[in-house]
């Protein structure tokens, strides 16, 4: 299968913890993309890379979240200190940037839960 | 924040029944894409339609969009149980994000 995947599918922590997860996007992308999204409503945007430059974060993202892609491949998503607000869906999509296209392919999500 | 609202909110039909579902964005775009998502898993692109277009088909799927009025709808005809999912729609507000809509479940009886 060489859709994005995401790992882990599903994180419990206890809150303070870190947590950190995985995005492997589809090989050819150059543009790799995290949401979150929260039970009954659609995602929200938090930030996005074209290879591995950190084009725009979202608001949405405070200080606790950091994200990286330092190879303009695969990217990380770290939440320091996590709180109960936190807890949601975190999908991960990719797309290649092109005047013809703009569609984006999502992986499964990853599930946190923060007790 | 959401870029829009779909309506309804909720949908419920039987199998066979066409499905029609609405959006409304606040913002100029350059496309308005529809996703799918199964309970709990990740979305599916159904179709983008780009703001210079009005109508737009793929298979049992048709898409309008009204720039005008800053809205678009999906049709989907003789559905399936199989569609029973929620569906989203979302826009690139001018940049390269996606805004999405807060979303219309669908549930099809057999």
């Amino acid at each position: 299968d060489t859709g994005v995947s995401q790992d882990p599918r599903h994180k419990i922590t206890k809150r303070g913890q870190n947590v950190t997860f995985r995005c492997d996007p589809i090989s050819e992308h150059n543009r790799l993309y995290w949401y979150r999204q929260t039970l009954g409503q659609g995602p929200e945007f938090l930030t996005y890379f074209q290879n591995e430059a950190q084009l725009e974060k979202s608001r949405l993202l405070s200080d606790r979240f950091s994200a990286e892609r330092p190879k303009g491949s695969f990217s990380t998503l770290e939440i320091q200190r996590t709180e109960q607000g936190d807890s949601a869906m975190y999908l991960c999509a990719s797309s290649f940037s092109s005047a013809q296209s703009y569609e984006q392919y999502f992986g499964p999500g990853t599930r946190l839960t923060v007790t | 924040s959401q870029q829009g609202e779909e309506d309804p909110q909720a949908l419920s039909i039987q199998e066979g029944e066409n499905a029609t579902m609405n959006c409304s964005y606040k913002t100029s775009i350059n496309n308005l894409q529809w996703y799918r998502q199964n309970s709990g898993r990740g979305l599916v692109h159904l179709i983008l339609i780009r703001s210079n277009e009005r109508e737009k088909h793929s298979g049992r799927l048709r898409v309008t969009l009204d720039t005008s009025k800053k809205s678009s709808s999906l049709l989907i005809t003789a559905s399936r149980a199989a569609d029973t999912a929620s569906y989203f729609c979302a826009t690139d507000a001018g940049t390269d994000k996606l805004i999405f809509g807060t979303g219309t479940r669908l549930q099809v009886f057999p």
